[in-house]
């Protein structure tokens, strides 16, 4: 299993340039989450899916749209990414059985930059 | 809304000795889960210990322990025997108990150096 793969690894943009940023799990998870990273700081969720077919916004979802495309992959995109998006961003999973403890496993990071 | 805080932006500790890493937060839930997470410089993010809040006793994963007051909303990390793989960034997080969301509250981090 490779878990939560993402893809690219690094990425750097120009001001107003748009760019979507995949994610793909093999666990079979029903949930799924974007979380950005800026330094000095924990993550922060920008949005999560709760199952295939839903989307919902987190702490931060300005200037973000997403996709669940299937159960596997949930995307992101950067519609025109301005430089207060120069971050790392992670995608994470879980089952998410009601009641239950449900781990978020997380993908490795990428690296944005906007200059 | 919950919040958590980590107060102690940095820390070091010589290798083999015990460095503990303090934790509070907020929330008006009864029932929530809270973790500590490692990040090495590869910026992985790897769970290293989960503490459900109806269970007293303080959960404990090899050289890993926790201190948990509910009634004070403290979660302190106690690593025994520091290892230079410890290295690394420390986040405490917080998430409701049940929640179909799974939503994740971090705090702010802390960055553990463990010196030989």
């Amino acid at each position: 299993n490779a878990g939560v793969t993402q893809t690219p690894k690094f990425q750097v943009l120009k001001t107003g340039q748009s760019m979507t940023l995949q994610c793909a799990q093999d666990m079979n998870h029903n949930s799924m989450y974007w979380y950005r990273q800026d330094p000095g700081m924990g993550l922060r969720l920008i949005y999560y899916s709760a199952s295939e077919g839903t989307t919902d916004k987190g702490e931060v979802p300005n200037g973000y749209n997403v996709s669940r495309l299937n159960k596997r992959e949930f995307s992101l995109r950067l519609e025109s990414a301005a430089p207060s998006q120069t971050s790392v961003y992670f995608c994470a999973s879980s089952v998410s059985l009601a009641g239950a403890y449900n781990e978020q496993f997380f993908g490795p990071g990428t690296r944005l930059t906007v200059l | 809304a919950q919040t958590v805080t980590q107060s102690q932006p940095e820390m070091s500790v010589q290798e083999a000795e015990t460095v503990t890493l303090s934790c509070t937060y907020d929330t008006s839930e009864n029932n929530y889960y809270l973790f500590w997470y490692k990040q090495p410089p590869s910026r992985q993010m790897i769970l290293v210990i989960r503490q459900e809040a109806y269970k007293q006793q303080n959960a404990t994963e090899n050289r890993f322990s926790v201190n948990f007051q509910k009634a004070a909303k403290s979660f302190s990390l106690k690593i025994s025997d520091s290892q230079l793989g410890d290295t690394a960034m420390y986040f405490c997080a917080f998430m409701n108990y049940g929640g179909s969301q799974g939503n994740l509250i971090f705090g702010k981090g802390t960055k553990l150096s463990v010196k030989p």
